[in-house]
């Protein structure tokens, strides 16, 4: 069972509108929380990383939060535009093995159209 | 802009072929790991390797093998190919520093006839 879901699996706004993505887990005990951009054909680039004790986390246009209590996550895209367009992939990692073991959702796929 | 390089990006071979997927970065990271993902799937871990001579696998069972023998290259090898190896590999780097991200490439999407 995967321990890290997303919602929505895909999305679709309009170039200037605003949208939130959200990220459930269940991974524990919890070290960090990912979420990382792949563009089509591409590999995944990181976005943003918080810890436990980060609430919020900004980058440019792309804020996440994170509610380590509900173990809820989400990432607000603001004022998108066409290259937002891409899938976002919210990744958990547990630290109670050293490799720090990554859980992966199966990202939101976002559309952003002219 | 992360410096891993994966070769090659496409792939269309047939049935019992030999297989080497190249990766290669050059930021000197101790860690590396090979993915494999399918459309609208979560990337699964198959192999991992803490640095030279270390090779592990990963959660998904994988008919791959792959090799360490210096720092900066970590080939995936399939000794004969099926069309059930088709797939997205990708392969990510990451130093020892806790929380750091790890780096991806930009995959290799596999073909096999």
């Amino acid at each position: 069972k995967n321990q890290v879901e997303q919602s929505p699996q895909s999305l679709i706004i309009l170039e200037g509108k605003n949208c939130t993505l959200q990220c459930n887990y269940t991974v524990s005990p919890f070290s960090n929380l990912r979420w990382y951009k792949q563009d089509t054909g591409r590999g995944p680039v990181s976005l943003t990383i918080m810890t436990f004790s980060e609430n919020t986390k900004s980058n440019g246009r792309y804020t996440a939060t994170l509610d380590a209590d509900t173990k809820q996550s989400s990432l607000h895209i603001t004022a998108s535009q066409l290259s937002d367009s891409a899938s976002y992939i919210c990744v958990v990692i547990d630290r109670g093995s050293t490799l720090g073991r990554l859980y992966f959702g199966r990202g939101t796929q976002l559309t952003v159209w002219p | 802009e992360a410096d891993i390089y994966q070769t090659p990006r496409y792939l269309v071979i047939g049935t019992g072929k030999k297989i080497t997927l190249e990766c290669s970065q050059t930021m000197g990271h101790d860690k590396m790991y090979w993915y494999q993902q399918d459309p609208g799937m979560e990337l699964h871990l198959i192999h991992y390797s803490y640095g030279v001579n270390s090779t592990e696998k990963g959660d998904l069972s994988s008919e791959s093998t792959v090799s360490r023998i210096r720092t900066e290259h970590f080939p995936l090898t399939l000794e004969s190919a099926r069309p059930s190896h088709t797939s997205q590999y990708l392969c990510a780097s990451s130093d020892d520093r806790e929380g750091q991200p790890q780096h991806f490439g930009d995959g290799t999407r596999l073909s096999i006839l």
